[in-house]
């Protein structure tokens, strides 16, 4: 069965500083993986998606995400962090019939 | 705007009740879910409907019924609220084999 772990509940950085957001995911098969953002009392919205092209995936607002078969990691990055990057992250992964399965989410803290 | 329609946005219950959440897509998906959110356990999968006419369980659909309308609709059924189901319930459509699901903006719900 596919699974991701989120390895951090609580990630806080300052402004300017770079992201890390990291996830680890289990998977049979070459999974399909996304990130989503959740900003306080929203919606979810799709950051990017990887779907076995290239592994260094780009998404909006920055973000980007590697995926690495050997360490079995999909970690969003940014270079330097916004005030407006405060949010939830979701690490998720599709089964094979595309129902999205969630990881237990990351907080991400901005200090001015 | 073209999406995913959900109502209620709000809803506070006495434990007994019953209740049906709505929810409308407009982009003419095949597939659509309802999941829950939780603190701490990222989002669930009550149901999911694969095409018109058909249902299936989640990973967690105990005390939850559901109804898919037609093409548009898909309705999530409380028939006996309990204290266990305060969450928020978000609603998502998608199409096979395109990537992203579009999520409504989520029906927050207090059982007292």
């Amino acid at each position: 069965a596919q699974s991701v772990t989120q390895l951090d509940s609580h990630v806080s950085v300052s402004e300017g500083t770079p992201v890390l957001l990291r996830c680890n995911y289990s998977s049979s098969y070459s999974p399909s993986l996304f990130w989503y953002v959740q900003h306080p009392n929203k919606g979810l919205q799709l950051l990017l998606k990887y779907t076995s092209a290239a592994t260094l995936v780009k998404g909006i607002n920055g973000f980007e995400a590697e995926f690495k078969k050997s360490e079995t990691s999909f970690h969003l990055t940014k270079p330097s962090a916004h005030m407006s990057d405060a949010a939830e992250y979701f690490c998720v992964v599709s089964d094979r019939d595309d129902k999205l399965i969630f990881g237990t989410g990351t907080r991400l803290q901005v200090f001015p | 705007n073209a999406g995913v329609t959900q109502t209620p946005k709000f809803q506070v219950l006495k434990t007994g009740q019953s209740m049906t959440l709505q929810c409308a897509q407009d982009m003419n998906h095949n597939s659509m879910y309802w999941y829950r959110q939780d603190p701490g356990m990222g989002l669930r999968l009550i149901y999911y409907s694969a095409s018109e006419g058909t249902t299936d369980k989640g990973e967690v659909p105990n005390g939850y019924n559901v109804s898919r309308l037609n093409k548009r609709e898909f309705s999530l059924r409380l028939e006996s609220a309990a204290p266990s189901q305060t969450s928020v319930y978000f609603c998502a459509s998608s199409e096979a084999g395109v990537w992203g699901y579009t999520f409504g903006s989520g029906t927050r719900l207090t059982v007292v």
